[in-house]
């Protein structure tokens, strides 16, 4: 199975500052029949399931802010937050769907106000 | 508007069985590829297993902690899910999820979850 990890496990960032997470999976994630990064990125607030933000490693899903974007390819990914907003307090996963049935996540990173 | 409502949970030993349901609505189900994604206690996101619509033969596929002691099945003329947990074990305690890939190429659609806890 592909390993995702993510880095780091947690991070504190300022109201309106830039927040950065990373994520490497084990194994190239990018097929290159379609030249598609098979990368995901959810946001999880604490009671809630997950929310779907970014898909093909940098496409937002419908209703996501464009503060939220995407970027990497292959084994490296990042999910940038450009300006922190207090409701983005919240646990994010980046995910794998490239060896589907398989799903794997990553460790999670959790974010909160510094 | 897609929902995806998750019921069946609570406290079993170990040991013992369960069967965990997802009703759906908002989208044409017959034709979905339905999963189930857990989560243990303050821990991370683990896909557990899947099952195809009916028309893409209906097959079933599972994390390897959960082969052979978990089967998932489908209605589809009650547009439900379902989950068979038997053999459990104090680390499936978690939030199982009922999640499907509507309109996307992944996971987007996710129901509020169901706990399962098992403890003697």
């Amino acid at each position: 199975d592909i390993v995702m990890t993510q880095s780091p496990d947690s991070l504190a960032v300022s109201l309106g500052e830039r927040a950065t997470i990373n994520c490497k999976s084990s194994q190239s994630v990018l097929y290159r029949s379609n030249n598609k990064n098979y990368l995901a990125w959810y946001q999880q607030k604490p009671g809630q399931p997950p929310k779907l933000l970014i898909y093909w490693a940098s496409t937002r899903e419908s209703g996501v802010p464009d503060r939220f974007s995407g970027s990497g390819s292959g084994t490296d990914f990042t999910l940038t937050i450009s300006s922190l907003q207090a409701e983005d307090v919240a646990v994010y996963y980046c995910q794998q769907y490239h060896s589907t049935p398989v799903y794997t996540f990553g460790q999670g990173t959790k974010l909160e106000i510094k | 508007e897609v929902q995806l409502v998750e019921s069946g949970g609570g406290l079993v030993k170990p040991g013992g069985s369960l069967r965990l349901s997802c009703t759906a609505s908002g989208f044409t189900f017959v034709n979905a590829w339905m999963n189930w994604v857990r989560q243990a206690p303050g821990k991370g996101l683990e896909w557990v297993g899947r099952i195809k619509s009916n028309s893409d033969g209906g097959t079933t596929d599972y994390a390897v902690p959960v082969k052979g002691r978990f089967t998932i099945s489908r209605d589809d003329s009650r547009n439900t899910l379902y989950l068979q947990t038997s053999s459990l074990r104090a680390e499936d305690t978690a939030v199982y999820y009922c999640t499907t890939d509507v309109g996307l190429p992944t996971l987007g659609q996710w129901g509020q979850g169901t706990l399962v806890t098992v403890s003697s």
